[in-house]
């Protein structure tokens, strides 16, 4: 079955640290990707997102995300945590075959200890 | 100030009770979606909607129904028919394929 596949379900690291988030997908074809995070209390917001070019993307707070087309993969890092990290990740990806639908992962809970 | 909103918060219902859900937005989307986020399993599609008076189901849709009169607006309905209606149900919109702007979410318990 197609699908989004996040490897870890919770992490836990101590500030400072460095962060790598695995997200693998099954589908061929032109996708787009995407990162969301939710912190406690908060609203599902874009972390970052892949549509095409160079597949080093940046996004906010530091966070960065590697697409590798041969691996069908789109990891997401940070060099050195910090507290307010802590949150659930989601990766999601839109494959043009299914129009404007996103699939999720089934998110990463991250711990952040100070 | 542009967004989604969800209304209520929190709504409690007794089993064997409909119950809808309001998601209006103001982004001028085209296109709107509702997900159930249960822990563990991420956000799973159960109905979407790309232009007003169409809609089609997502991946989880047997025990909701939903409709787009307007534009701004698509309420969710958990039906009696909904076996296990207690989650945290998200609104979104998009235009296209780009990126999707979430609501704050209402959080359902039915007893």
């Amino acid at each position: 079955a197609q699908s989004v596949s996040q490897h870890n379900h919770h992490v836990i690291l101590s500030e400072a640290a460095s962060l790598e988030l695995g997200c693998n997908y099954s589908y061929g074809g032109t996708v787009n990707l995407f990162w969301y995070v939710q912190y406690p209390g908060q609203h599902l917001q874009l972390l970052l997102k892949y549509f095409s070019g160079d597949p080093l993307v940046k996004g906010i707070k530091g966070f960065e995300a590697e697409f590798i087309k041969s691996k069908f993969s789109f990891n997401l890092r940070k060099p050195s945590v910090q507290w307010s990290d802590t949150a659930e990740y989601f990766c999601a990806v839109n494959a043009e075959e299914y129009g404007n639908k996103l699939v999720f992962g089934a998110g990463t809970i991250l711990r952040v200890k100070s | 100030d542009g967004g989604i909103t969800q209304s209520p918060k929190y709504l409690f219902r007794k089993e064997g009770q409909n119950v809808t859900l309001s998601c209006e937005q103001n982004l001028n989307h085209d296109a709107m979606y509702w997900y159930r986020q249960d822990p563990g399993q991420g956000l799973r599609l159960i109905y979407y909607s790309q232009i007003v008076n169409d809609f089609q189901k997502g991946d989880i849709a047997e025990g909701y129904s939903v409709s787009r009169e307007k534009k701004e607006s698509f309420p969710l309905t958990v039906t009696s028919a909904q076996k296990n209606p207690t989650a945290f149900y998200l609104c979104a919109s998009s235009n296209g394929r780009s990126e999707q702007y979430f609501g704050p979410g209402t959080r359902l318990t039915v007893t």
